[in-house]
């Protein structure tokens, strides 16, 4: 069965800096898709970015980007000039590829915090 | 992205009387959605995915006929909890995904459902 693994229950970062998030996962699917999704205060799911495992290029959306390594099976999230609004619960998961396939696997979560 | 509407945001029952909770897609048809509970603190956990117009799967441990799941029409589905009792306490969110013919169909979130059993 797939997991997924985020070893870091809390992270701060100070306005403006840079944080990286990470996140494992097992699997034994060669084609996948994997997300990092943010949940704020108001608890609604928002999705930061969504990285497909054929790609060997690296999703990026604005400030954020992602260092994805299939050979290790690592999806880090990087969040760059850190705002005040960054701070969340941030979800690494998995979903197996396909238009119908499978459901959301969900890390443990990294709770953000960002400092003025 | 599309919009996925959840009601109501909040409840608060007694125990032993059910509780319903909808969830709708606004703007697309949604032929598979999916339950989870989560915990203060916690990730989320999928209760039951389904498909509209089927019987829902229960994963693992979820009690079917305590959480009866409907999802007659492509755009709405209902989370009954049966029974309520204080441990039943959480935040429910409901997810929907539409068959576009794509290799990937996004999954979105509905705002959650803070239920408390008295």
């Amino acid at each position: 069965a797939q997991t997924v693994t985020q070893s870091q229950p809390e992270m701060s970062v100070q306005e403006a800096e840079t944080v990286t998030l990470s996140c494992t996962y097992d699997t034994s699917e060669s084609d996948y898709y994997l997300f990092w999704y943010k949940q704020p205060p108001s608890r609604q799911m928002i999705l930061v970015i969504r990285q497909e495992a054929y790609k060997q290029q690296n999703a990026t959306e604005n400030r954020f980007s992602v260092n994805f390594q299939k050979a290790a099976k690592s999806f880090s999230l990087k969040i760059s000039d850190s705002q005040l609004g960054d701070a969340a619960m941030y979800f690494c998961a998995y979903r197996d590829y396909g238009g119908s396939q499978g459901n959301l696997i969900f890390g443990k979560g990294t709770k953000l915090s960002v400092k003025p | 992205g599309a919009v996925v509407s959840q009601h109501p945001s909040w409840v608060i029952c007694k125990s032993g009387t059910s509780v319903k909770i909808e969830c709708r897609s606004l703007d697309f048809q949604a032929t598979t959605m999916f339950w989870y509970r989560q915990f203060p603190k916690q990730s989320l956990m999928l209760m039951a995915t389904s498909n509209e117009g089927s019987k829902a799967t229960y994963e693992q441990g979820v009690e079917k006929d305590k959480f009866l799941i409907n999802h007659a029409s492509l755009t709405l589905s209902t989370l009954t909890v049966t029974s309520a009792h204080p441990e039943d306490s959480s935040f429910y969110i409901c997810s929907a995904r539409g068959e576009t013919g794509k290799s990937y169909n996004e999954q979105f979130f509905g705002p959650g459902t803070r239920l408390t059993v008295l």
